[in-house]
């Protein structure tokens, strides 16, 4: 249990466009889901928490317009990196807390992001 | 601010060898430790500890945790190459977010 997928695993993108990254809990509903970015040979960064039904909460230094979080279900978060710019290229990776266990996270993939 | 410390940052030894691995911590309230091991996609989940002293182990790791010292070990003894990975320890501080260490680096040469 607590499978944890993210939509696409890779993406390329040129600068000034919009990406669009899945976070879907498979087989337990999660009310919160969490954003992290991971640069290389660096440790993960929590950029927000996703609430479902509201509006996300954002770390100090993120930038809640560029990072659009929408949490729409139980099951499904999203993560919208709105104008990427080469400096967003780095690995997005979401996590949710099961039912059984909130407290132990459990990740997605991770969606590797290269903006040219 | 909420600070999680592992050392060391990177780690090489020989197959067979035994490892620990060490993060230390400071938060205002302290719920949960967690251990993950990062290959090359996302973390994954090796041990939760919440109560000092008790040992948690799970074939060749093992984990414990000091909340009088702020700190815990993560062992692994006859460590084999796909061990490697990169070590990562997080605390929960009672609002399901997590604080991340920076990781120690684990290389295993055969």
């Amino acid at each position: 249990g607590a499978v944890v997928s993210q939509h696409p695993s890779w993406v390329i993108c040129k600068s000034g466009t919009s990406v669009k990254i899945e976070c879907r809990s498979l087989d337990f509903q999660a009310t919160t889901m969490f954003w992290y970015r991971q640069f290389p040979k660096q440790s993960l960064m929590l950029m927000a928490t996703s609430n479902e039904g509201s509006k996300a909460t954002y770390e100090q230094g993120v930038e809640k317009d560029k990072f659009l979080i929408n949490h729409a279900s139980l099951t499904l978060s999203t993560l919208t990196v709105t104008s990427a710019h080469p400096e967003d290229s780095s690995f997005y990776i979401c996590s949710a807390g099961s039912w059984t266990s909130r407290e132990t996270q459990y990740f997605g993939p991770g969606t590797r992001l290269l903006v040219l | 601010e909420d600070k999680v410390v592992q050392s060391p940052l990177s780690l090489v030894v020989h197959e067979g060898d035994t490892v620990t691995l060490n993060c230390s911590y400071e938060v205002t309230n302290f719920r949960s430790l967690l251990w993950y091991k990062q290959e090359k996609k996302a973390p994954t989940f090796l041990f939760m500890l919440t109560s000092s002293g008790i040992e948690k182990k799970s074939g060749r790791l093992s984990s414990i945790l000091d909340k009088k010292e702020l700190f815990s070990i993560l062992n692994i003894t006859a460590t084999q190459t796909g061990d490697s990975a990169i070590y990562l320890c997080a605390v929960n501080s009672g609002n399901e977010k997590l604080t991340f260490g920076t990781g120690t680096r684990l290389t295993i040469i055969p």
